[in-house]
């Protein structure tokens, strides 16, 4: 089975801190995405990456960054933390299928992160 | 940028009824997929259906790509099927979310 892990459950962060978001999959998927979810609006693409180093943006990126220097983990960075990114953030992996006219195979989600900022 | 219209928002049943849900896109896309969060949080695939019919136990779905809408079915609910329903369309590279439909089966 794929397995998608976050680092932490439940954070509780200060206004201005840096906070780090860690995601880890096992089954050396190519494609790798972060998403918050907040009520009444689903889920939200923040950013995405098809492969190592590479990055793109997703419908929300402002005040985030990522990064991926290895295949198997994908970061999510909040520069300086504001109280309208308190969240639940889920990380998401699937395999890249560029013989097909989709990019992804079947979506992989984590249990996710429930982020508070104070 | 597309959209994704998912219904009902909100859906209450009796354990043993059956149900339609919806979701219609606004633009042709290279796939579609559905997914259930349970009420601890974790999103499980259900289909991965850019067209056609799928079946998986008392779940199936149907994606009309031409007419841009897809249904999902759940039939004789049972009260582990409460839950909240995306579906997912990819474009361009990126997978965007409906608003879900929120599911609640009475026992």
């Amino acid at each position: 089975d794929v397995k998608v892990t976050q680092s932490s459950r439940y954070l509780v962060k200060r206004t201005g801190e840096k906070v780090f978001l860690e995601c880890v999959q096992d089954m050396d998927h190519e494609n790798m995405f972060w998403y918050r979810q907040d009520p009444g609006l689903g889920l939200r693409l923040i950013y995405f990456s098809y492969d190592v180093k590479m990055k793109e943006k997703g419908d929300i990126p402002e005040g985030y960054s990522v990064s991926r220097e290895k295949k198997e983990r994908f970061s999510l960075i909040l520069e300086s933390a504001s109280t309208n990114q308190t969240s639940m953030y889920l990380c998401a992996s699937s395999f890249n299928r560029p013989e097909l006219s989709s990019y992804n195979s079947p979506l992989h989600f984590g249990n996710g992160t429930r982020l508070t900022v104070t | 940028g597309i959209q994704v219209e998912q219904s009902p928002p909100d859906l209450i049943l009796q354990e043993g009824a059956n149900s339609t849900l919806r979701c219609n896109f606004s633009d042709s896309v290279n796939n579609l997929q559905w997914f259930h969060q349970n009420p601890w949080g974790q999103l499980i695939n259900l289909f991965y259906i850019p067209s056609g019919t799928k079946q998986n136990g008392r779940l199936s779905a149907t994606t009309v790509a031409t007419e841009r809408y897809s249904l999902l079915y759940i039939s004789s609910s049972q009260t582990t099927d409460s839950g909240v329903y995306f579906c997912a369309v990819e474009l361009d590279d990126k997978i965007i979310f409906g608003k879900g439909t929120r599911l609640h089966i009475l026992p």
